[in-house]
């Protein structure tokens, strides 16, 4: 049973324009969430993080948001890039264990 | 620094053949970990090693098994190669088990598997 499911498997956003990525999980434990973004032929790479004390952290173009009540996070990139085209996984753990990942949103910058 | 490095990058096996695959990491990490990635199923895992000389099975572990050779290495063998095991591997590794901010899993490229 997906413990962490990203429900749009894909997303078009326009250049300069503001990308929001959405991610629901279930265990209610989960206290730390990531998100990784991941190019063709190659790993995942850590993106940003967030732990469940805080409901915002944000890096640069990219903010994450958790509002653990709905059990929801969603990742905001703004202004969106071409090179920001990838796949984006969110993922979660609970007291320093394994992480679970979501299936992933591919993600399109259109120039 | 090369990371997380995979051999081989590309495999195709028949049903009921053997491998494994492997991995070393030169970030001087105590924990690894296995991964398979499926179309519309996301990033699974597979099994994992907390610190050299443990391992423990992930969420999807039938089928294979593991062997953390030393602190660099971690193996993922196939005994007797599925075509439910077509999929994309992917080792990583953290200096510690559930790695928070930065110190996250760090991945590296990939392994693409086929079974016929």
């Amino acid at each position: 049973d997906q413990q962490v499911k990203q429900n749009s498997p894909s997303l078009s956003v326009q250049e300069g324009r503001i990308s929001i990525l959405n991610c629901d999980y279930t265990n209610s434990m989960f206290d730390y969430f990531l998100w990784y973004k991941k190019y063709p032929a190659e790993g995942p790479t850590f993106l940003i993080s967030i732990s469940s004390i805080k409901d915002k952290n944000e890096d640069g173009r990219f903010t994450v948001f958790l509002n653990k009540s709905a059990k929801h996070l969603s990742l905001h990139i703004v202004p969106s890039q071409p090179g920001d085209s990838a796949v984006y996984f969110c993922a979660a753990s609970e007291a320093g264990n394994q992480f679970y990942f979501g299936t992933g949103t591919s993600l399109t910058v259109i120039p | 620094n090369a990371g997380v490095t995979q051999t081989p990058k590309f495999q195709v096996l028949k049903t009921g053949q053997s491998m494994t695959l492997q991995c070393a990491q030169d970030m001087n990490h105590n924990s690894m970990y296995w991964y398979r990635q499926d179309p519309g199923m996301g990033l699974r895992l597979i099994y994992y090693s907390a610190s050299e000389g443990t391992t423990d099975k992930g969420e999807v572990p039938n089928g294979y098994n593991v062997s953390r050779l030393n602190k660099r290495e971690f193996s993922l063998r196939l005994e007797s190669a599925a075509p439910s095991q077509t999929s994309v591997y992917f080792c990583a590794s953290s200096e510690f088990l559930g790695g928070r901010g930065k110190d996250t899993q760090y991945f590296g490229p990939g392994t693409r598997l086929t079974v016929l």
